[in-house]
C-alpha cells in the first residue's frame, strides 16, 4: 500500500524558515516523481514543486522561486521542501503527491504551516 | 503561465447530472485529469487522461475534452459526491507545469 506521511508543519513566525519531509513507503520511490501541493485556508489547490525522480528536473511556483528548496533522498525514500523566508500568505496545508505522468496518483494527508506573528 | 477556469460552484440534485466545465487555451490538445476533495480530507484522483478512471472510482464519473474546454461528468448524483472537483494538466511549456484548475463546489440539494 503506497503510503506518504508529511511532517514539519507548525506555526512560525514571518521571515522563519521550516523544513518539511515526506516519508514514502510501499512502492519504488526512486521510480517516480514528487511534488508538494498546498491549499491555504478555504482556497484552492496550488502546485508548489515538482522533482523528477533522479532529482535532473525540479520546477517552482513564481510564488515560492528563490525563497523555497525541494530535494529528494532515494536512499531514505524521503522527500523534502525547504521553506526560507516564510511570508503570511505560505501558510497553508501541504500536501506530499506521487507523480505518475502528467497527474498525482496518491496524495499524503497534509501537514499545516502558520506564518504567524 | 497556463490558466483553466472553473464554475466555483454547480448545484445539482440527488439522481440528476452534474457537469463541471475547466476552460484553457486549446485544451483539447492536453491530457486533463480531475480530482475529488471532501472537507478535511486530501485530493483524490478520479479521472486521468481525459476520460479514463482510476481502479474503485464509480463509472458515474466521466470525462471529456475538446477545444477550449474539459467536462467531468458525475452522472445519477449521490449526496457523497458532495465535495470540490479539481481539474489539472501537465503544461510542459511553462516554469511550473503541473498547473490546477480555480476548484468548483459541487452542491447535492
Amino acid at each position: 500500500e503506497v503510503q506518504l506521511v508529511e511532517s514539519g508543519g507548525g506555526l512560525v513566525k514571518p521571515g522563519g524558515s521550516l523544513r518539511l519531509s515526506c516519508a514514502a513507503s510501499g512502492f519504488t520511490f526512486s521510480s517516480y516523481s514528487m511534488n508538494w501541493v498546498r491549499q491555504a485556508p478555504g482556497k484552492g489547490l496550488e502546485w508548489v514543486s515538482s522533482i523528477s525522480s533522479s532529482s535532473s528536473y525540479i520546477y517552482y511556483a513564481d510564488s515560492v522561486k528563490g525563497r523555497f528548496t525541494i530535494s529528494r533522498d532515494n536512499a531514505k525514500n524521503s522527500l523534502y521542501l525547504q521553506m526560507n523566508s516564510l511570508r503570511a500568505e505560505d501558510t497553508a496545508v501541504y500536501y506530499c503527491a506521487r507523480g505518475f505522468g502528467s497527474y498525482i496518483d496518491y496524495w499524503g494527508q497534509g501537514t499545516l504551516v502558520t506564518v504567524s506573528s | 503561465s497556463y490558466v483553466l477556469t472553473q464554475p466555483p460552484s454547480v448545484s445539482v440534485a440527488p439522481g440528476q447530472t452534474a457537469r463541471i466545465t475547466c476552460g484553457g487555451n486549446n485544451i483539447g490538445s492536453k491530457s486533463v485529469h480531475w480530482y475529488q476533495q471532501k472537507p478535511g480530507q486530501a485530493p483524490v484522483l478520479v479521472v486521468y487522461d481525459d476520460s479514463d478512471r482510476p481502479s474503485g472510482i464509480p463509472e458515474r464519473f466521466s470525462g471529456s475534452n475538446s477545444g477550449n474546454t474539459a467536462t467531468l461528468t458525475i452522472s445519477r448524483v449521490e449526496a457523497g459526491d458532495e465535495a470540490d472537483y479539481y481539474c489539472q494538466v501537465w503544461d510542459s511549456s511553462s516554469d511550473l507545469p503541473g498547473v490546477f484548475g480555480t476548484g468548483t463546489k459541487v452542491t447535492v440539494l
